[in-house]
């Protein structure tokens, strides 16, 4: 089992829908999770960062970590094309030198 | 600010050749991290620095060297280039501390013929 499980898509949706992206992990160190949204040919730039479970919210997008069951989330309300990218998670262990692990990130396109 | 910058942005090698990936950040972050990722893999640490002179080798560390010399310069050696290192390669640095993520380099593109 990867430590960091996450759908590749691609996933197209239209203009103003509500996106749900999630990635599951299997290691119960991980103590930080984030986001990274990669636009093609760029490299990844930090869009959410969470701690502990529940939820975090920042304008349209929405970041929900549930420790439990080893899932996390990203939601992004009322989705503009401007959206469209690749949507990375990411995780980091306490005393691990801060090293992320990633998973294999999401392809989503927003149309017009 | 420049944050992170990565140079060359693309670069195509032959078999066999040897080439250094240059990163240099100026935000006097104490850690340095070098990744690739594959169409659909995802990103791969290969080495990372936790500050001048102190190294260590990530996931994918074969075929790759690197060195820590300041705090700003990071650079990532290939040596004896392979077709399997044809890959995106991504320089990201961190402040010391957990709750800032990373900051990611333009990327480097790398074709091995």
């Amino acid at each position: 089992q990867k430590e960091v499980e996450q759908d590749p898509g691609p996933l197209s949706v239209p203009e103003g829908a509500i996106v749900s992206l999630n990635c599951t992990y299997s290691n119960s160190a991980f103590q930080y999770f984030m986001w990274y949204r990669q636009y093609s040919r760029k490299g990844p730039e930090l869009l959410m960062y969470t701690y502990s479970s529940g939820n975090k919210e920042d304008g349209r997008f929405t970041a929900q970590v549930d420790k439990s069951s080893k899932y996390i989330s990203l939601f992004i309300r009322d989705s503009q094309p401007s959206d469209s990218a690749t949507y990375l998670c990411a995780m980091q262990g306490r005393g691990s030198n801060y090293k992320l692990t990633f998973g294999k990130g999401t392809l989503l396109t927003v149309n017009p | 600010n420049a944050g992170v910058t990565q140079t060359p942005k693309f670069r195509i090698l032959k078999i066999g050749q040897s080439m250094t990936l240059q990163c240099t950040q100026d935000m006097n972050h104490n850690y340095m991290y070098w990744y690739r990722q594959d169409p659909g893999m995802g990103l791969k640490l290969i080495y990372y620095s936790v500050g001048a002179g102190i190294t260590d080798k990530g996931e994918v560390p074969n075929g790759y060297n690197v060195s820590r010399s300041t705090t700003e310069d990071f650079p990532l050696r290939l040596e004896l280039a392979a077709p399997s290192q044809t890959s995106v390669y991504f320089c990201a640095s961190s402040i010391l501390g957990e709750n800032y993520g990373y900051t990611f380099g333009s990327g480097t593109r790398l074709t091995v013929v």
